[in-house]
């Protein structure tokens, strides 16, 4: 089956930058998507086709994709971005989504 | 506003059944690719199903056979038919507009917590 390999945690000082990576062969060849839950909450879309954000999401959120490997880059860490992150892509070949292992980011 | 409002969810034998309920406001469920995710207690998320607007659905393999969805346009809701329930179909299960085939999901619902226990 697909899976998508991200590490369980990231751990950033507030105002550093945390970049959390999601894997699979040949990745850059497709459109990844990412979200952000807080505790107790629905998941919300922060960055999608690699590196754009829908409305409200603030710029500090940006993406690369690349190789076998995209990035979620989150600058100038707050405490408020304290969270747990998913990538997501869809697989052609099962017409399945599938969502990445998930990454808790701890803002130190 | 655009929401998506599940309900239904609750305490089911294993072997048992259960209906879930998406109702939309601000978007129509009838023009729109709608899809369920859920999330297992402490795990991450797991897409289960879309429906799409000519009513052809996609399942996960873990659900196929079990699970169905239907659209009511009038009512302007999704449902998701669960049959033959597991103990490891146990979450939370969100409902969520999937923006087109192949996509990203932009709008999602608070969820809604299913239980599968003797």
């Amino acid at each position: 089956s697909y899976v998508l390999t991200q590490p369980p945690s990231v751990s950033v000082a507030p105002g550093q930058t945390a970049r959390i990576t999601c894997g699979v062969n040949n990745l850059g060849s497709k459109s990844v998507f990412w979200y952000q839950q807080k505790p107790g909450q629905a998941p919300v879309l922060v960055v999608y086709d690699g590196s754009d954000r829908p409305s409200g999401i603030p710029e500090r959120f940006s993406g690369s994709n690349f190789g076998n490997t995209a990035t979620l880059i989150i600058n100038r860490v707050a405490a408020g971005d304290e969270a747990d992150y998913y990538c997501q892509v869809w697989d052609n070949n099962s017409d399945h989504y599938v969502f990445g292992t998930g990454t808790k980011v701890t803002v130190l | 506003e655009v929401q998506l409002v599940e309900s239904g969810g609750g305490l089911v034998q294993p072997g048992g059944s259960l209906r879930l309920s998406c109702a939309a406001s601000g978007l129509s469920v009838s023009s729109n690719y709608m899809s369920w995710v859920r999330q297992a207690p402490g795990k991450g998320l797991e897409w289960v199903s879309v429906v799409f607007t000519d009513e052809k659905s996609f399942y996960a393999d873990s659900v196929k056979g079990r699970f169905s969805t239907a659209r009511d346009n009038p009512k302007n809701t999704v449902y998701l038919q669960m049959n033959s329930l597991r103990v490891e179909d146990t979450a939370v299960y969100y409902c969520a507009r999937l923006t087109n085939w192949g996509g990203k999901f932009d709008i999602w619902g608070q969820g809604t917590m299913l239980t599968v226990s003797s």
